[in-house]
């Protein structure tokens, strides 16, 4: 069946330290790769997303993920995050075969400490 | 930026009624989508909506769920006889296509429903 996993269930940080949250998904074909996040009260927003072309993809407020075919991931990285950054970050893939259908992470809950 | 509106924020409701959450989508949107997360677990794909009818549906979506465009604007989702493993926080999202050609979905705030 297919699956999206975040290994990460709560990630603690200080600012100013680097970010790096995995997912993994277990479809094998064409897919295209999302990253949502959701602060405090809010709604899902797109941080950003990989359709096609150079796998290494550049979001909103300094986040960046790449996307590693071979190993079926497309991690999240920030090189130093901010308390701002507290939320909670969601992966979701898109398959090729479906009209639309998400399938998300369970989700990953980042605190950043000032 | 234009948002996708839900209303209510949080619904109670005693077991066995109905339901209907409500959702503006995005204006010049034409795919319309339904997501639940129940506390502590995963986002789940309930439905797609295109061109009136439904697009797809997850094995979550049974007989007990509907969706309707009423008008050109509000895009709702029915729960006609709620039971207590329905309350979760409920999504809606829209996108301009389908999600596969570089159109991401944009999602609502959320309806909490709890079902007493």
């Amino acid at each position: 069946a297919q699956s999206v996993s975040q290994h990460n269930h709560h990630v603690i940080l200080s600012e100013a330290a680097s970010l790096e949250l995995g997912c993994n998904y277990s479809y094998g074909g064409t897919v295209n790769l999302f990253w949502y996040v959701q602060y405090p009260g809010q709604h899902l927003q797109l941080l950003l997303k990989y359709f096609s072309g150079d796998p290494l993809v550049k979001g909103i407020k300094g986040f960046e993920a790449e996307f590693i075919k071979s190993k079926f991931s497309f991690n999240l990285r920030k090189p130093s995050v901010q308390w701002s950054d507290t939320a909670e970050y969601f992966c979701a893939v898109y398959r090729g075969s479906t009209l639309g259908r998400l399938y998300f992470g369970r989700g990953t809950q980042l605190t950043v400490w000032p | 930026e234009p948002e996708v509106t839900q209303t209510p924020s949080h619904q109670v409701t005693q077991m066995g009624q109905e339901v209907i959450l409500r959702c503006v989508p995005i204006s010049n949107h034409l795919y319309f989508y339904w997501y639940r997360q129940i506390l502590g677990q995963k986002v789940e794909f309930l439905v797609s909506f295109y061109n009136n009818e439904i697009s797809e549906k997850s094995e979550i979506f049974d007989d007990q769920f509907s969706v309707e465009r009423p008008d050109g604007s509000n895009f709702t989702l029915k729960i006609r006889s709620t039971k207590l493993e329905d309350s979760a926080m409920y999504f809606c999202a829209s996108s301009k296509s389908g999600t596969g050609i570089n159109q991401p979905q944009h999602f609502g705030d959320g309806t909490r429903l709890s079902i007493l």
